[in-house]
């Protein structure tokens, strides 16, 4: 079975940092893309960022770029999103997504079940 | 940015009856491989999402032939052909042609 088990949300003052984890398995993390995906309370849904399959490739929603990092570890199987100098608007559940295979394209097939970020003083 | 702009925000349904939800794009999603590159997603109460269509027509997996999309360059439907109970939720499109991705505003269906 497929799984992402995201983790480290929690309340934090404007200005901190903290740092997502997804744990995944039951696929072949090292040739999927993914994505970190955000819905700030009954709002929609917006895209973060995205990392290719080996970690060379990286593409970020202009309002966090400079300020939040995606990275991955596959010999963990893990994704990671680090998230500095962060805002009352970051304030959101945030999903972990597989997303493309490098040749295939195949939409943000399977979602975590969200880790929640506070952000306010 | 490529915007997403999806009609109605909000759809009442009928079980058993047919609904079908809009989206447009602000730019063409075809790519020169001639597929669209426009995704649907359905949010059920309380849940995450989870992928339904994919290139503006394929099915995901265990997604119900009774749910289709369709439609090309900047003009894409989803329709669902017989609405039933467990299809109440929040319907989204997202393009994935470019970064960043982008979702429309969502339409809400309620029986």
């Amino acid at each position: 079975e497929v799984q992402l088990v995201e983790s480290g949300g929690g309340l934090v003052q404007p200005g901190g940092s903290l740092r997502l984890s997804c744990a995944t398995s039951g696929f072949t993390f090292t040739t999927s893309w993914m994505s970190w995906v955000r819905q700030a309370p009954g709002k929609g849904l917006e895209w973060v960022a995205n990392i290719d399959q080996d970690g060379s490739g990286k593409n970020y929603v202009d309002s966090v770029k400079g300020r939040f990092t995606i990275s991955r570890d596959n010999a963990e199987t893990s994704l990671y999103l680090q998230m500095n100098s962060l805002r009352v608007e970051d304030t959101a559940v945030y999903y972990c997504v597989r997303d493309r295979l490098p040749s295939v394209y195949r939409g943000l097939d399977v979602w975590g079940q969200g880790t929640t970020v506070i952000v306010s003083s | 940015d490529i915007v997403m702009t999806q009609s109605p925000l909000f759809l009442p349904v009928t079980p058993g009856e047919p609904a079908s939800i809009s989206c447009r794009s602000s730019q063409s999603l075809l790519h020169s491989n001639g597929y669209n590159y426009v995704d649907w997603y359905l949010q059920k109460p309380g849940q995450s999402p989870q992928l339904l269509i994919y290139l503006g027509s394929r099915r995901a997996s265990g997604v119900p032939d009774r749910v289709s999309g369709s439609g090309s360059g900047t003009d894409f439907t989803l329709k669902i052909n017989r609405v039933e109970a467990e299809d109440v939720g929040v319907y989204f499109c997202m393009q994935g042609l470019q970064s960043p991705r982008t979702f429309g505003e969502g339409t809400k269906v309620d029986i």
